[in-house]
């Protein structure tokens, strides 16, 4: 069984400030997907990575993708008040899992006005 | 526009009464899936079916059951809810069952057992 390790699983922050949410493996992902959902619906996807080493950008998001595929991080610029939300971390393993996700435990962002 | 539709939104059973949720979709995927996500833990996939091809997670307790009769349409069945079967139910798609498919959720169901 492959296991996602997230972390902090919760974070209370400041209209302005930064973080970063992180998300751990021992086992490599063919790929991992970054989700937010909102209490009461389901998770949207943010991204996909795909490349060892890939860094995206979604306005102040940035996801990068560990160089051996096992980590992933999330970091969001000055954070606003409709960034709260649970943050959700999701690798394909490939192989026999091919498309299947696997979650990590989530991280519960609030960023206070 | 496009979506996965799931009715209702919240459910309330008593503890051994079955209860079927429903999720439909107008994406034409092929691929449907069903979660159970406990309060502000991650989504835990119970199953998914390929067309028809239904496949079963090693864990997912024999209490839950389901049917896709077409492509649009997929059904979770809990044949004898117990308490800890409380739980939002999620019912995603995806075009194929590939590692860089996006699963598209639907808005869940809230279980409640009484």
């Amino acid at each position: 069984t492959q296991l996602l390790e997230q972390s902090p699983q919760f974070l209370s922050i400041q209209e302005g400030e930064n973080l970063t949410v992180y998300c751990n493996s021992s086992s490599v992902f063919s790929s991992l997907q970054w989700y937010r959902q909102e209490p009461g619906e389901g998770p949207v996807l943010l991204v996909t990575v795909v490349t060892g080493g890939e860094v995206k950008k979604l306005k102040r998001l940035t996801f990068q993708f560990g160089d051996a595929r096992k980590d992933s991080s999330l970091h969001i610029t000055a954070a606003q008040p409709g960034d709260t939300g649970l943050y959700l971390c999701a690798g394909v393993a490939g192989g026999t899992s091919y498309g299947k996700l696997t979650f990590g435990q989530g991280t519960i962002l609030t960023v206070h006005p | 526009d496009a979506m996965v539709i799931q009715n209702p939104r919240y459910q309330v059973t008593q503890f051994g009464k079955p209860v079927t949720l429903s999720c439909s979709q107008t994406l034409n995927h092929n691929v449907m899936y069903w979660y159970q996500q406990k309060s502000s833990q991650a989504p835990k996939l119970l199953f998914h079916y390929y067309d028809k091809d239904f496949n079963n997670e090693a864990d997912t307790p024999d209490n839950f059951q389901s049917r896709r009769p077409n492509t649009s349409f997929c059904f979770l069945d809990i044949r004898s809810p117990g308490l800890g079967d409380a739980a939002m139910y999620l019912c995603a798609t995806s075009p194929r069952f590939g590692y860089t498919d996006t699963q598209y959720f639907g808005p869940g169901t809230r279980l409640t057992v009484l």
